[in-house]
């Protein structure tokens, strides 16, 4: 059920800087509601690394940044490090649904 | 530091009931201020959110899966359950527990357990 569409994958050398966009709808981000970002390492359960669609929580490197505009998010990592391997997640409210939808997930490779 | 763990048989037969026990640990589920929630993912594949609970009792569940799926509360054991119903093979995937916000609209999952997979299979 996943109506939040992401890139399957993204790539980049040691510090440079990838994004990682997240396309919805009208029923969703384009509808107001916040979008979140989640980082899920090989083998690993999810962790809250952006939310309300720009906010870091305690401990995630000033690296990592969000936007949201009209009904597209987007997740930005500068200084790629190769700790930053892992699949992404954006996370919103679709009202039409009336669930928590989740992207398809981008595999962010580190070259 | 909050922490939530899930619990319960990692192998289920096709058509029989998948039941999972979340525990919270470092703080109480008597929050007044958030949900606690169970996600799954199936191998190799992306997040499905299942539902929630508040400490009431009170419930909300992912209407695509609403007609098989029961989740509970234990405030004197501070556990949540899930119970989803008529398994088959798209069952199978790691099940997490998660808290959120009680906000309008679309809150974060934060923090989240570290997942169990279930294998629905004969």
């Amino acid at each position: 059920q996943s109506v939040l569409t992401q890139p399957p994958s993204v790539s980049g050398a040691p510090g440079q800087r990838v994004t990682i966009s997240c396309t919805g709808s009208s029923f969703d981000i384009g509808a107001g509601y916040d979008v979140h970002w989640y980082q899920q390492l090989p083998g690993t359960a999810p962790k809250l690394l952006i939310s309300g669609n720009s906010n870091r929580p305690s401990g995630v490197p000033d690296r990592f940044s969000g936007s949201k505009s009209g009904t597209s998010a987007s997740l930005a990592i500068s200084g790629l490090q190769a700790e930053d391997e892992a699949d992404y997640y954006c996370q919103s409210y679709h009202n039409s649904l009336s669930a928590y939808v989740f992207g398809t997930g981008t595999k962010v490779t580190v070259l | 530091q909050l922490q939530l763990q899930e619990s319960g048989p990692g192998l289920v037969k096709p058509s029989e009931t998948l039941s999972l026990t979340c525990t919270v640990s470092g703080g109480s589920i008597t929050s007044g201020t958030y949900y606690w929630g169970w996600i799954r993912q199936p191998p190799g594949k992306g997040l499905e959110w299942i539902g929630g609970v508040y400490y009431s009792g009170s419930t909300y569940y992912n209407p695509s899966l609403t007609s098989r799926v029961t989740i509970s509360v234990d405030t004197s054991k501070n556990q949540f359950s899930l119970k989803l119903n008529s398994v088959t093979a798209a069952d199978t995937a790691v099940y997490y527990c998660a808290r959120h916000k009680i906000v309008v609209g679309a809150p974060s999952f934060d923090p989240w357990g570290q997942g169990t997979l279930v294998t629905v299979s004969s």
